[in-house]
């Protein structure tokens, strides 16, 4: 199976910040990643996918990189709807179906 | 619109039983294979399992292999999860999710609200 390792597991920034959370595969998953955004008390949501497309009606300050094993959500200008917590899944090979342990975006 | 609507969840004894149901509605419900992914209480997502879009390939996580089913009705479009044999760490929000592949599970573009299973003495 393939693991999913995200860093930072938490983080705390300002509004206006840019930042950048990061997702390794334990083996090559071409691009097959996708990011997804979840808010206290609600479902996830997809936000990204095939490591850099944006789901309909995500905002453009929200992109994604990289391809084999590394991989990067990045949100160049933090808004307050933007804390929350982020988890990167695989699709390359599956079942099963792999998700990070999560980013929680935080305020500072 | 797309719209997944869990029921079924609630709160039982280890070693009981429970069916959770998820309606869906806004899309063609057989072209599309069905997801559950769960959520441990102050924890991150869990694949469970997926069905495929005619309901003839399932998939399972380890973890409860063995113990639950998934299974489809595309007359009512609706997804089942049969879970027996229940314990105290499948205690978790359970959401059913869309997949955009037919067969095997791949990116998740929609998903419900979750419904709550919780197994406890």
């Amino acid at each position: 199976d393939i693991q999913m390792t995200q860093s930072p597991s938490s983080l705390s920034a300002s509004v206006g910040d840019k930042v950048t959370i990061t997702c390794l595969a334990s083996q090559s998953i071409g691009r097959y990643l996708n990011w997804y955004q979840q808010k206290p008390g609600k479902a996830p949501k997809l936000l990204i996918y095939s490591t850099s497309n944006l789901q309909s009606g995500v905002p453009s300050r929200f992109s994604g990189s990289g391809s084999g094993t590394e991989f990067a959500l990045t949100i160049s200008s933090l808004q307050p709807e933007d804390f929350a917590t982020y988890y990167c899944q695989q699709s390359y090979d599956t079942p099963p179906l792999t998700f990070g342990g999560g980013t929680k975006v935080e305020i500072k | 619109e797309v719209q997944l609507l869990e029921s079924g969840g609630d709160i039982l004894q280890p070693g009981g039983s429970l069916r959770l149901s998820c309606a869906a509605s806004g899309f063609t419900f057989n072209r599309y294979a069905m997801n559950w992914v769960r959520q441990a209480p102050g924890k991150g997502l869990e694949w469970v399992a997926t069905v495929s879009g005619s309901g003839s390939k399932s998939h399972y996580a380890d973890s409860v292999k063995g113990r639950f089913t998934v299974s489809r009705d595309n007359s009512q479009n609706t997804l089942y999860l049969q879970m027996n044999s229940l314990r105290a760490e499948d205690t978790a929000l359970y959401y059913c999710a869309k997949d955009e592949r037919g067969l095997t599970p791949g990116r998740l573009d929609s998903w419900g609200p979750g419904t709550l299973v919780t197994v406890s003495s």
